[in-house]
């Protein structure tokens, strides 16, 4: 079983709906990360967070460090927005090794 | 945000032949780097974590004779993936940590497509 898991592995959307991504870990954590790939393969980090809420423009990221699960929310989705979403998470303890999911292929469609 | 780049985007080599990629952060020092490698429809993997100026940490499978790493400054390291196969065929990603806490954030650079005949 592998440390991180995410749900869904692909998801396709029409445009305008709001988008839910799921990320369970079973790991101590110090920090979750949620980043973003293009089909051209370069990441962008969204965003980095050990407890509560994060928002910036239509995305938003939640964790629940009890419950060891995360979700990121795309409000009013976008076909720019297709791209594989990848959760990522930092260890506990004082190395910084990141464990990856498989990512979630979402596709929006105009 | 900051900036890490990568020098290839795209490399296509015969086997055999040794491979070097650079990874630069170009607005800010990074003490610590980080190597990655991503099969197709594959999580990205740590092969290796690179410190300035000392030996590179490399993660249980990973070859260090193969998969050569310098990091001889504050802003650039770099992998010379030596006697390539085509099983090396991979993209290959690097990124950087922006200060010396791991609650730093990580910025990775646009990744270098090797592939191997």
């Amino acid at each position: 079983k592998n440390e991180v898991e995410q749900s869904p592995q692909n998801l396709t959307a029409q445009e305008g709906e709001f988008i839910t991504i799921n990320c369970s870990y079973s790991v101590g954590i110090s920090a979750l990360h949620w980043l973003q790939q293009h089909p051209g393969g370069g990441i962008v980090s969204l965003f980095m967070l050990s407890s509560g809420k994060k928002k910036h423009g239509r995305l938003i990221a939640t964790i629940n460090i009890q419950e060891k699960h995360s979700s990121l929310h795309i409000t009013a989705s976008h076909p720019r927005d297709s791209a594989v979403y990848i959760c990522a998470v930092l260890s506990g303890g004082s190395n910084y090794k990141l464990t990856f999911g498989k990512g979630t292929l979402l596709t929006v469609n105009p | 945000g900051a900036v890490v780049s990568q020098h290839p985007s795209w490399v296509i080599c015969k086997s055999g032949t040794s491979v070097k990629i650079e990874c630069r952060s170009l607005d800010f020092q990074a003490t610590t780097m980080f190597w990655y490698r991503q099969f197709p429809k594959q999580s990205l993997m740590l092969m290796a974590t690179s410190n300035e100026g000392s030996k590179a940490t490399y993660e249980q499978g990973v070859e260090k004779d193969k998969f050569l790493i310098n990091h001889a400054s504050l802003t650039l390291s770099t992998l010379t993936v030596t006697s390539a196969h085509p099983e090396d065929s991979s993209f290959y990603i690097c990124s950087a940590n922006s200060g010396d806490s791991p609650y730093n954030e990580q910025f990775f650079g646009p990744g270098t497509r090797l592939t191997v005949l």
